[in-house]
């Protein structure tokens, strides 16, 4: 059980385009999504929090009209990445919970690479 | 605001020994989890482990055990009889009780393991 798809699982656009990455609990619902981003050797940062209903919250010095996240319904959520550039290359991945005690673990999609040329 | 540390960027051990990864973690909240995960090269994020600051026994799943010292704000994850497939990232992370809106999974640097035949 517990299981998060993400896709596309690798991604290649060129520079100025658009890209969207879905994210989706299969086997039970998720009021609450939340996304990563990860430099190759480093460790995961969080971006936003995603919630049905509602407008992302974001992190500190995530900029939200370049990382557009909408949570349409109870299983799915996606990351638009606006207009990307070079820079925005990175492997981003989402995790759902099924409880937002802090004793629930994430679970996590397979995560997302995306490279801009 | 909570904190994170692991100061192993890179651990070794031979085949079928014990492994212990450390993490600290800083936190003034009475209520949290903390959590072990698995990340091979593949990018997915694999569960480990749960202890809640609570629990007074240490958690334990198969081969996975955590050293748990509250006093010390300590979790260290211990792998038993090691095995070539434990080569991966591992990163310590927490959720605490109350964040003033969602109770965020905040990983430490991360530790890369590798198991030598």
């Amino acid at each position: 059980g517990a299981v998060v798809s993400q896709h596309p699982s690798r991604v290649i656009c060129k520079s100025g385009t658009s890209v969207k990455i879905e994210c989706r609990s299969l086997d039970f619902q998720a009021t609450t999504m939340f996304w990563y981003r990860q430099f190759p050797k480093q460790s995961l940062m969080l971006m936003a929090t995603s919630n049905e209903g509602s407008k992302a919250t974001y992190e500190q010095g995530v900029e939200k009209d370049k990382f557009l996240i909408n949570h349409a319904s109870l299983t799915l959520s996606t990351l638009t990445v606006t207009s990307a550039h070079p820079e925005d290359s990175s492997f981003y991945i989402c995790s759902a919970e099924i409880s937002s005690s802090y004793n629930s673990p994430l679970h996590f999609g397979n995560g997302t690479r995306l490279t801009v040329t | 605001a909570q904190k994170i540390t692991q100061t192993q960027p890179g651990m070794f051990v031979q085949e079928k020994e014990a492994v212990t990864l450390d993490c600290t973690y800083d936190t003034s909240d009475q209520s949290y989890g903390l959590f072990w995960y698995k990340q091979p090269s593949s990018g997915e994020m694999i569960f480990l482990i749960y202890q809640g600051s609570y629990d007074e026994q240490n958690a334990t799943e198969g081969r996975y055990s955590l050293n748990f010292q509250k006093a010390r704000k300590s979790a260290n994850l211990v792998i038993s009889a090691s095995q070539l497939g434990d080569s991966a990232m591992y990163f310590c992370a927490m959720r605490e009780g109350f964040s003033g809106g969602y109770n965020k999974l905040i990983f430490g640097a991360g530790t890369r393991l590798a198991v030598h035949p």
